[in-house]
């Protein structure tokens, strides 16, 4: 089945500079990539989604490339303010009826 | 329109005691998922359903067991509660693979 791996598991950035995470996906025939976010003790939400026809996305500060070639896809953050402290959670699906998450990346915004 | 519904939201189990936790959404999705978060851990897949009368296992089904008999609900039952079961789950719901999760607020379950 699908395994997602994230990288780095913890990112600790200034308030105002930019972070990314990448995921890596080992099903080639993977071909929808979300990215959710949680805050502590909330549920999981969608912030961004890509599917395999597109190479980026971006919604606001927010952005997540996809490089289907080298099997990995990054969420990039731009100008991160603190409420953009949270665990976030890359996945990879092929239709093949599972979801399958990476285990989360803690990114920690300095003030 | 409610979304993802988990009932309830915290609870307090002894070993061996057993209990169902409710999961209804109101979107007519296919998909229901049952997923548990350790501490500072990710999302691990237990159960997921693909439609009505469909259940299938995920990564750790062991100790739990699933029914879809209606679209809108998805149960989980824990059966001989043990202490490994300690956990937040999460019950989440979409269309299909392909399109957006929706998750429940989640349930805190703790078994001492």
């Amino acid at each position: 089945g699908e395994n997602v791996e994230q990288h780095p598991s913890t990112l600790s950035v200034q308030e105002g500079d930019s972070a990314v995470i990448k995921c890596t996906y080992s099903d080639s025939a993977s071909n929808y990539f979300p990215w959710y976010k949680q805050e502590l003790g909330k549920r999981p939400q969608l912030i961004i989604d890509i599917r395999s026809n597109v190479g980026e996305k971006k919604d606001q500060r927010i952005a997540v490339t996809l490089n289907k070639t080298a099997k990995h896809f990054s969420l990039h953050i731009t100008e991160t303010q603190p409420e953009d402290s949270a665990v976030y959670f890359c996945a990879a699906s092929s239709g093949n009826n599972r979801l399958a998450f990476g285990k989360g990346n803690q990114v920690v915004v300095i003030p | 329109n409610a979304g993802v519904t988990q009932t309830p939201k915290f609870r307090i189990l002894k070993i061996g005691q057993s209990m169902t936790l409710q999961c209804t959404q109101d979107m007519n999705h296919n998909y229901m998922y049952w997923y548990r978060q350790d501490p500072g851990m990710g999302l691990k897949l237990i159960y997921y359903s693909v439609g009505a009368g469909i259940t299938d296992k995920g990564e750790v089904p062991n100790g739990y067991n699933v029914s879809r008999s209606t679209t809108e609900d998805f149960p989980l039952r824990l059966e001989l509660a043990a202490p490994s079961q300690t956990s937040v789950y999460f019950c989440a719901s979409s269309f299909s693979s392909t399109t957006e999760a929706f998750f429940g607020q989640g349930t805190r379950l703790t078994v001492v």
